[in-house]
């Protein structure tokens, strides 16, 4: 299985943009790019997901490098309550595994 | 529309006791997912289910663990005995199907603490 490689933390202001960055130098042409973030005592929750082209959906951006090596997630306006685990996951071919890493934890400040 | 719903959400057992978590999927949901997470680590996949069929159960250690979809809805996860290093949470997670486009839905998850 392809694995994400993410920061461990990053941090951010209230209403200012996030760029959530993730590496996947081993990606193979038939897996997706997949988002989701886990708030705190809670189950993970889907984000957005992406194969080639940029996504966006209400929650989130994602922008998708040509080479599809990388990715980066996009919070437009960080909020207090978008303060969570962010995880970076490939998805492919035959398989509906979802394997995680340890993602990056999102810190917002007011 | 309910989510995915697991009860208990907290318990605490002595070593060598057993324990069994439930998941009741959303409904109409085929592929439901039990994953173990530990303190600040992602989720780990337990066992999958397609319908009532566990489809991959590799990563289920099946000396303690044991799990079951009766009619393909709800799923019970047992661990019998507890060991201390079985201390986690217990997601339960359910899908429409399999494709890998598709978006899981997590319950809250159980967690279990054992002395």
């Amino acid at each position: 299985d392809a694995k994400t490689t993410q920061p461990n933390s990053m941090e951010s202001n209230e209403e200012e943009p996030v760029h959530l960055p993730c590496n996947h130098s081993t990606i193979s042409g038939t897996d997706y790019i997949h988002w989701y973030r886990q708030l705190p005592s809670q189950g993970p929750e889907y984000v957005i997901h992406g194969l080639t082209s940029n996504v966006n959906n209400r929650m989130a951006s994602l922008a998708i490098a040509e080479d599809r090596k990388s990715s980066t997630l996009i919070l437009h306006r960080a909020t207090l309550r978008d303060a969570a685990v962010y995880y970076c996951i490939l998805r492919g071919g035959n398989t509906d595994k979802l394997i995680f890493g340890t993602g990056t934890r999102l810190q917002v400040f007011p | 529309e309910a989510g995915v719903v697991q009860s208990p959400r907290y318990k605490i057992i002595e070593k060598k006791q057993p324990v069994a978590f439930w998941c009741n999927p959303i409904s109409g949901h085929n592929t439901l997912y039990w994953y173990l997470q530990n303190l600040g680590q992602g989720p780990e996949l337990l066992i999958r289910y397609e319908n009532e069929e566990a489809v991959d159960d590799s990563q289920l250690p099946k000396d303690r663990f044991s799990a079951e979809r009766l009619k393909g809805v709800d799923s019970t996860l047992k661990i019998q005995p507890a060991e201390l290093g079985d201390s986690a949470v217990y997601l339960c997670a359910s899908s429409l199907d399999r494709r890998n486009t598709g978006e899981l839905f997590f319950g809250e998850g159980s967690r279990l603490t054992v002395l």
